[in-house]
């Protein structure tokens, strides 16, 4: 059974601070690997999708990728309270189109 | 990135009764869409993928009976839950692909509908 771990945290960081979310799967043969985000009450929104082995920068969001260890990761620097949301982590594997969700980490920015 | 819709965005009806809810691709066309259902402070479930022209694949556990899909076009999948009860009172979420953007299988999800059955 495919499976993407997050800690559900929450995890607290000051604003201005840079937040650390780390997701890890199962499937060695995962090609696809996305970030969402989720404010209490909506729908995710799509931060960044990354596919190779390496850094993936967007302003003030990387997505960090090591197939290896099987992990990404996505740092957000100068992290704002509007930061403060559920961090999704999305992995489809090779051969299907269907992401398989992690339960998401809790980030909460502190003023 | 692509827009997708969803109507209505919250229904309250009784307990016995249907609800139809829409998904919509807005700028795009979208062969393949997919429902989602989260429960308070839980995380997202597929229900289904909803496939344009022929039947929906149902997850396990999800009553394809009871959660109605029909893609009928390339922009419109709806869901349909049938006798509603208290216990489906949920967000229920749609998503879809752009196949025209660079990332062809990221998922861009609609604003979601929340249900609530007395």
């Amino acid at each position: 059974q495919k499976e993407v771990e997050q800690n559900s945290g929450p995890l607290s960081v000051p604003e201005g601070a840079i937040a650390s979310l780390n997701c890890t799967y199962s499937d060695r043969g995962s090609q696809s690997f996305f970030w969402y985000r989720q404010y209490s009450g909506k729908s995710p929104e799509l931060i960044m999708s990354i596919y190779s082995n390496g850094d993936k920068e967007d302003g003030r969001f990387t997505a960090q990728l090591n197939k290896a260890s099987q992990y990404v990761s996505l740092l957000i620097r100068d992290s704002q309270p509007s930061d403060s949301a559920t961090y999704l982590c999305a992995v489809i594997s090779g051969g299907s189109y269907i992401p398989t969700f992690g339960r998401g980490t809790s980030l909460i920015v502190h003023p | 990135g692509a827009v997708v819709s969803q109507h209505p965005s919250w229904v309250i009806c009784k307990s016995g009764t249907s609800v139809k809810i829409e998904c919509r691709s807005l700028d795009f066309q979208a062969t393949t869409m997919f429902w989602y259902r989260q429960f308070p402070k839980k995380s997202l479930m597929l229900m289904a993928t909803s496939n344009e022209g022929s039947k929906a694949t149902y997850e396990q556990g999800v009553e394809k009976d009871k959660f109605l899909i029909n893609h009928a076009s390339l922009t419109l999948s709806t869901l349909t839950v049938t006798s509603a009860h208290p216990e489906d009172s949920s967000f229920y979420i749609c998503s879809a692909e752009d196949p025209g953007t660079s990332g062809s299988d990221e998922q861009f999800f609609g604003p979601g509908t929340r249900l609530t059955v007395l």
